[in-house]
């Protein structure tokens, strides 16, 4: 079955320093999502893409955060300084279509702890 | 989006069935009811995903009583890998509106567990 892949699984920081995490999406798949999960809490939304635009973005999604899909396959999120409460799970998920109802596919995540 | 209600936590054996309920009395005519999965340390996974009445696929099922007000989720004959925490997120099912990405807005979910 086709999946969502993401890298690093674990990301270690600074509080201050810029960081890349990467998605690969499905491959037929046009949507895409970033949502981040601080440890105990509810998965947050962060931002959806389609058709290298973003769609929407959350409270969350500042300045410090931007996205790209720098080629056909891979997907980004940028912090650009973090700080020390950007540390949490961050999920990257696609969908064939861009309804409610069509299944995002989530990856396994991105552990990102900034010291 | 309708609101969501579901307990925290249950607790169950291996090879008991287990139900969780969610309520959405608010729920409007085209919304549908999704159930996710998220092990701890994963991303959240589909479950299922109804309208009305009963569906049933390889993983679970979900009934949806008349009035869709509420709607149980039934995992047949749990076992140890089953723990996990399940959400029942409710929204409109759109057609591609050619770039107007649906976010899902998760709750805390009901974190089940299933002991020996």
């Amino acid at each position: 079955e086709p999946e969502v892949t993401q890298t690093p699984s674990h990301q270690v920081t600074q509080m201050g320093q810029e960081v890349i995490l990467r998605c690969v999406p499905i491959s037929n798949h046009l949507y895409f999502y970033w949502y981040r999960q601080i440890l105990g809490q509810k998965v947050e939304f962060l931002v959806s893409f389609y058709n290298n635009e973003i769609s929407e973005k959350s409270e969350i999604f500042d300045d410090q955060f931007s996205v790209e899909r720098p080629d056909g396959s891979n997907f980004t999120l940028k912090i650009r300084s973090t700080k020390l409460e950007d540390s949490a799970m961050y999920f990257c998920a696609s969908s064939e279509r861009a309804g409610w109802g069509d299944t995002q596919y989530f990856g396994p995540g991105t552990r990102l702890t900034v010291l | 989006l309708a609101k969501t209600t579901q307990p925290i936590s249950m607790d169950s054996y291996e090879g008991q069935e287990v139900n969780i309920t969610c309520s959405h009395n608010n729920i409007a005519t085209n919304d549908y009811i999704t159930w996710y999965q998220q092990f701890p340390s994963q991303g959240p996974r589909f479950i299922i995903q109804g309208y009305k009445t009963k569906v049933t696929n390889e993983v679970a099922s979900l009934f949806i009583p008349a009035d869709r007000k509420s709607s149980t989720l039934s995992l047949p004959r749990v076992s140890l890998s089953d723990t996990a925490v399940y959400y029942c997120l409710v929204g409109p099912f759109r057609e591609d509106s050619g770039g107007s990405n649906y976010k899902l807005t998760f709750g805390k979910g009901t974190l089940l567990t299933v002991n020996p």
